[in-house]
């Protein structure tokens, strides 16, 4: 079973929607990440949240509005998508930002479509 | 923008099969790799982490080997089972990033 669970796993959203994407950890990982993974691509980065706050913002646009309410929980609102935005949405955490010598550990992923 | 290349995109092997696969990187300001196998429907699962020129790292039938200076690492599976189809990530860490970057993952089905 992973340590990271996400919700929902799957979600058809119209372009006029509003939706959340869930993701919590209880490992005391201090570092959370959302990923965007198209089929064939490699994951992209589009947020990290160290201790709480938010670290990294990859030029995601504002439609995708990240949100971390406390340690263990992680949200992706999403509102006002386009069809191109229809991917798999991963959460990741780790123990902390910088140490990249410590393995991520993911989620199931949300595999979102925008109609 | 940092360019981690994976190679093949997908193999397909006999189940018994011994076989490896590439993920390059950029020789200079190295600080980690990763290796993730992803099966599907499940989440990414860690496999390696590997930080020193020449390291080489083994779980069970699994083992990834390190070259830091010429930029590549390798990843072995030995006697390949039907259990380890999945894609095989590699992610890249430099000195000077705050993040991975990731491959597009090496896609393996191993045939009974």
């Amino acid at each position: 079973d992973t340590e990271v669970t996400q919700t929902p796993k799957h979600l058809v959203m119209g372009m006029t929607n509003k939706k959340s994407l869930k993701c919590e950890q209880h490992m005391g990982h201090r570092a959370m990440y959302w990923y965007k993974q198209k089929a064939k691509k490699p994951p992209e980065l589009m947020f990290v949240y160290s201790y709480e706050k938010l670290s990294i913002n990859e030029s995601v646009p504002s439609r995708f509005s990240p949100e971390c309410p406390n340690s263990s929980l992680l949200n992706l609102h999403l509102h006002a998508l386009q069809p191109e935005d229809s991917a798999l949405y991963l959460c990741a955490s780790s123990q902390e930002l910088y140490r990249q010598t410590a393995p991520l550990h993911f989620g199931n992923g949300t595999r979102l479509t925008v109609t | 923008i940092l360019n981690v290349e994976q190679s093949p995109q997908s193999l397909h092997v006999q189940e018994g099969d011994s076989t490896n696969f590439t993920c390059s990187f950029p020789s200079s300001n190295f600080y980690a790799l990763h290796w993730y196998r992803w099966e599907t429907a499940k989440s990414p699962e860690a496999l390696f982490v590997m930080t020193l020129n020449g390291d080489e790292k083994k779980k069970g039938r699994i083992s990834a080997t390190l070259n830091t200076k010429e930029g590549y690492s390798y990843l072995y599976i030995k006697g390949s089972q039907p259990e380890d189809s999945a894609t095989y990530l590699c992610a890249f860490a430099s000195g000077s990033a705050r993040q991975l970057t990731f491959g597009s993952g090496t896609q393996l089905t191993v045939l009974p």
